[in-house]
């Protein structure tokens, strides 16, 4: 049972550098989430989609976008990634709708990401 | 602009003592989330809380939510070293979606022997 899975788990790149985080998930969840981890901030909200064909922005969408390709899998580029962006970023994935409400979001492990 | 506090954010306990988390957030909301978080890992969802006056215990921890206060608690009783670990609560401002939830800095629980 994998949950949500993302790729790649490490990665280093030179500043001005262009990547995509990939994430997927088999729970047939509607909605997609990134996520940034920064030490002592807690986790703050990217973008978001909360179903397959809408994306959204979050509370810190600069430098960022997103693509929900399908129901399962929604990635999130990097274009020219600045040291600033050195983070942990995690995706998750929920139901949807006031009657699932009771489920809360699920996680994958985290990609963890320096930039020089 | 929401915002949701905890406090402690950093709290050093001795094993068999009890303790409780405080959030607060600040915006009206009937629904909330408490999850832990071990170093180098995933987050893992500990309890879901959808209504005033809701209280869910697992274990050694009871978390309750007071949607008036706007303020939810996390209570640990006679800690035990395995509880070791950071404690975010997250509040759903998407009037019961669930597709956008604001989160605490977390709480860095130390249980010491």
């Amino acid at each position: 049972n994998a949950g949500v899975t993302q790729t790649p788990k490490f990665q280093v790149l030179k500043t001005g550098q262009s990547m995509t985080l990939q994430c997927a998930q088999d729970m047939n969840h509607n909605s997609m989430y990134w996520y940034r981890q920064d030490p002592g901030m807690g986790l703050r909200l990217i973008y978001y989609s909360a179903s397959e064909g809408t994306t959204d922005k979050g509370e810190v969408p600069n430098g960022y976008n997103v693509s929900r390709l399908n129901k399962r899998e929604f990635s999130l580029r990097l274009e020219s990634a600045a040291p600033s962006q050195t983070s942990v970023y995690f995706c998750a994935s929920s139901t949807r709708g006031a009657t699932y409400s009771n489920q809360p979001q699920h996680f994958g492990d985290g990609t963890r990401l320096s930039i020089l | 602009e929401l915002k949701v506090e905890q406090n402690p954010l950093f709290l050093s306990m001795q094993e068999g003592k009890n303790y409780t988390i405080y959030c607060n957030y600040s915006t009206t909301s009937d629904r909330l989330y408490w999850y832990r978080q071990d170093p180098g890992k995933s987050l893992e969802s500990l309890f879901v809380l959808l209504s005033n006056g809701a209280v869910k215990q697992e274990g050694r921890l009871m978390a309750s939510l007071d949607t008036k206060a706007r303020l939810s608690t996390l209570h640990i009783t006679a800690a035990v070293h395995d509880l070791s670990a950071t404690y975010f609560c997250a509040v759903d401002t998407s009037g019961g979606s669930n597709y956008k939830l604001t989160f605490g800095k977390g709480t860095l629980l130390t249980v010491n022997p």
